[in-house]
């Protein structure tokens, strides 16, 4: 049971260049989250899904977009990296919180943008 | 939005010794965890506690969701604790997790 897996791991971008990161998760979760963590703070969300096919703004989303096409698996992308962007991402997925289950995350993806 | 404040932001620990760290939220909550974030950046799940209080070996928590806090004890600390402790919760009739901004733990031999 491998959870929630993100790749890539590490990535440089410079600025302007687009990516798209993954993240995939075998525990048949509905919600699945994209956060970023920049130093000294928590987590912050940049956007969600409650299910396939829908998407949701978090607290940062400028600058990303999202898409769930599958239960399974969540991307976020950056179609014109900026240096604001440098920062470690970080998937999440969970059943619905409402209904007493907790939030299991990723092992983070640090990405650098020049 | 919901503020979550977490204390003390640093934390410096002989290794053995015993440790509370508070979180306070602002407003009504259905959903609390404590996570530890490794020095590798790991975040590992310590605890789901919207209520009440829960053990863990050295580590307990206990919520205290009227009062909005929870607490979480660390007894006979290790070198192995230190990291970055964060509270996160979910505001009432919301889908997501909301972070404080942690304590950092650091536990010398």
């Amino acid at each position: 049971n491998a959870g929630v897996t993100q790749t890539p791991k590490f990535r440089v971008l410079k600025t302007g260049q687009s990516m798209t990161l993954l993240c995939a998760q075998d525990m048949n979760h509905e919600y699945m989250y994209w956060y970023r963590q920049d130093p000294g703070m928590g987590l912050r969300l940049i956007h969600y899904s409650v299910g396939e096919g829908t998407t949701a703004k978090g607290e940062v989303p400028d600058g990303y977009n999202v898409s769930r096409l599958k239960k399974q698996n969540f991307l976020l992308g950056l179609e014109s990296a900026a240096p604001s962007q440098t920062s470690v991402y970080f998937c999440a997925s969970s059943y619905p919180l409402i209904l007493n289950t907790e939030a299991f995350f990723g092992q983070g993806t640090r990405l650098t943008v020049v | 939005g919901i503020q979550v404040e977490q204390s003390p932001p640093d934390l410096i620990l002989q290794e053995g010794a015993n440790s509370t760290l508070r979180c306070n939220f602002s407003d009504s909550v259905n959903n609390l965890q404590w996570f530890h974030q490794n020095p590798w950046g790991q975040l590992i799940n310590l605890f789901y506690i919207p209520s009440g209080t829960k053990q863990n070996g050295r580590l307990s928590a206990t919520t205290v969701a009227t009062e909005r806090y929870s607490l979480l004890y660390i007894s006979s600390s290790q070198t192995t604790d230190s990291g970055v402790y964060f509270c996160a919760v979910v505001q009432t009739g919301a889908n997501n997790l909301f972070f404080g901004t942690g304590t950092r733990l650091t536990v010398i031999p």
